[in-house]
């Protein structure tokens, strides 16, 4: 079985502070993926890597930068957190292009809280 | 550009009554489907999919068809369970875009017993 994980369940910081999200996959998976989930807002993607050191923008990158230095992790960083970035972040990984499978295996989320 | 819209929740059922929820989807060419589920406290995780039209998804008592001619996927089950409380979301994905899934805002089921 696929297995996503992530660093964190559960995370409190202040505002201003630098904030790292760990998301490791266990499958070779090319396509890694964050993002963020809202009550009434859905999912929304934050930031997308569909290979090493490759990332792509996703629907709301604004305050956040991405890393993925070898395959299996993909870290999301909050530069500068802010209160309004309180939210559930969910990390997923897929096959990808050479697969030619895009069913989304997801971590189990990390709960943040920025005070 | 790509878009799922799912039925809006929450939908409240009674232990083994019948379940659908309705997704349909706007995208070019031929897209994947998919239907998810989040569980309270998880992440999601794929309850089944289908890749062509006329395909149908199963799993766990659960089906979807791809009907390419009305965009539509809905999910069913015949005898819902107080398990199968959850949120559910439609999601679709093609390779022309790189894989990415657009997803529907989910929708929230609670079976009583």
């Amino acid at each position: 079985d696929v297995k996503v994980t992530q660093s964190s369940r559960y995370l409190v910081k202040r505002t201003g502070e630098k904030v790292f999200l760990e998301c490791v996959q266990d499958m070779d998976h090319e396509n890694m993926f964050w993002y963020r989930q809202d009550p009434g807002l859905g999912l929304r993607l934050i930031y997308f890597s569909y290979d090493v050191k490759m990332k792509e923008k996703g629907d709301i990158p604004e305050g956040y930068s991405v890393s993925r230095e070898k395959k299996e992790r993909f870290s999301l960083i909050l530069e500068s957190a802010s209160t309004n970035q309180t939210s559930m972040y969910l990390c997923a990984s897929s096959l990808g292009l050479a697969g030619r499978s895009w069913t989304q295996y997801f971590g189990p989320g990390t709960r943040l809280l920025v005070l | 550009g790509d878009s799922v819209t799912q039925m809006e929740g929450p939908v409240t059922l009674s232990e083994e009554a019948f379940l659908t929820i309705n997704c349909t989807y706007t995208a070019t060419g031929y897209p994947s489907l998919f239907w998810y589920v989040q569980y309270p406290g998880e992440g999601l995780q794929l309850l089944l999919k289908a890749t062509k039209a006329d395909d149908k998804g199963s799993n766990k008592g659960f089906e979807a068809t791809y009907r390419k001619e009305t965009t539509s996927f809905h999910l069913e089950k015949g005898s819902v369970q107080v398990s199968d409380s959850a949120v559910y979301f439609c999601a679709l994905s093609r390779w022309t875009n790189a894989g990415k899934s657009t997803f529907g805002d989910g929708t929230t089921l609670t079976v009583k017993p």
